[in-house]
């Protein structure tokens, strides 16, 4: 079935330190995988994406990597401000240019 | 970047009732789709709004219950119908611009069924 599978499901960090989510996805056509922040109350916001001609990219303090081998990808956000606290929404690109989402990380990040 | 317009923003149905929403987009998009989000959970593809023809709808979800209309290249309505309380939810419009990589979205219609 097409599913993208998304952890940790909650992830809390001092200010300043790292934090990593990672996803897995099931279906090997996919080729663009984009990732989400949805602040309470809000509409989700694109913050980066990455398609698959491509293993990593960076943005300022966010990068995403891909393994198309292992369908693995992972956003990475160094020195977290507390405005980053927020739910990431992983997403894969399946079928006729359809998202599937991951089940969503809320991070908590603490002053 | 597309500007879209998702009506109304938040309502309070009465089990039985049925209730559309309208989602208008300021150009052309090539894909439009419909997303689900129920509290605290993540999104669900309901159906992407295909212009001049049936929506196609995603395992779980049928016509009967959310009908789609896409008259035209920028705009598109659901409709909840038969509304029950597992119907609450968040509803979000989502599109593809012409030339974009990138799916934006409305603000949402937030859907509380009494």
């Amino acid at each position: 079935g097409e599913n993208v599978e998304q952890h940790p499901s909650t992830l809390s960090v001092q200010e300043g330190d790292s934090a990593v989510i990672k996803c897995t996805y099931s279906d090997s056509a996919s080729n663009y995988f984009p990732w989400y922040k949805q602040e309470l109350g809000k509409r989700p916001q694109l913050i980066i994406d990455i398609r698959s001609n491509v293993g990593e990219k960076k943005d300022q303090r966010i990068a995403v990597t891909l393994n198309k081998t292992a369908k693995h990808f992972s956003l990475h956000i160094t020195e977290t401000q507390p405005e980053d606290s927020a739910v990431y929404f992983c997403a894969a690109q399946m079928g006729f240019q359809k998202l599937v989402f991951g089940t969503g990380t809320r991070l908590l990040v603490s002053p | 970047s597309a500007v879209i317009s998702q009506k109304p923003s938040r309502d309070i149905c009465q089990r039985g009732t049925s209730l559309t929403i309208q989602c208008q987009v300021d150009s052309q998009v090539t894909m439009m789709f419909w997303y689900r989000q129920q509290p605290g959970q993540s999104l669900t593809l309901i159906a992407t709004a295909n212009q001049g023809s049936e929506a196609t709808y995603e395992s779980g979800f049928v016509i009967d219950k959310f009908p789609i209309s896409r008259p035209n290249l920028t705009f598109s309505t659901l409709t909840v119908s038969n509304m029950s309380p597992e119907d609450s939810s968040i509803y979000l419009c989502s599109v593809l611009p012409l030339g974009a990589g990138e799916l934006f979205f409305g603000e949402g219609s937030r859907l509380t069924v009494l």
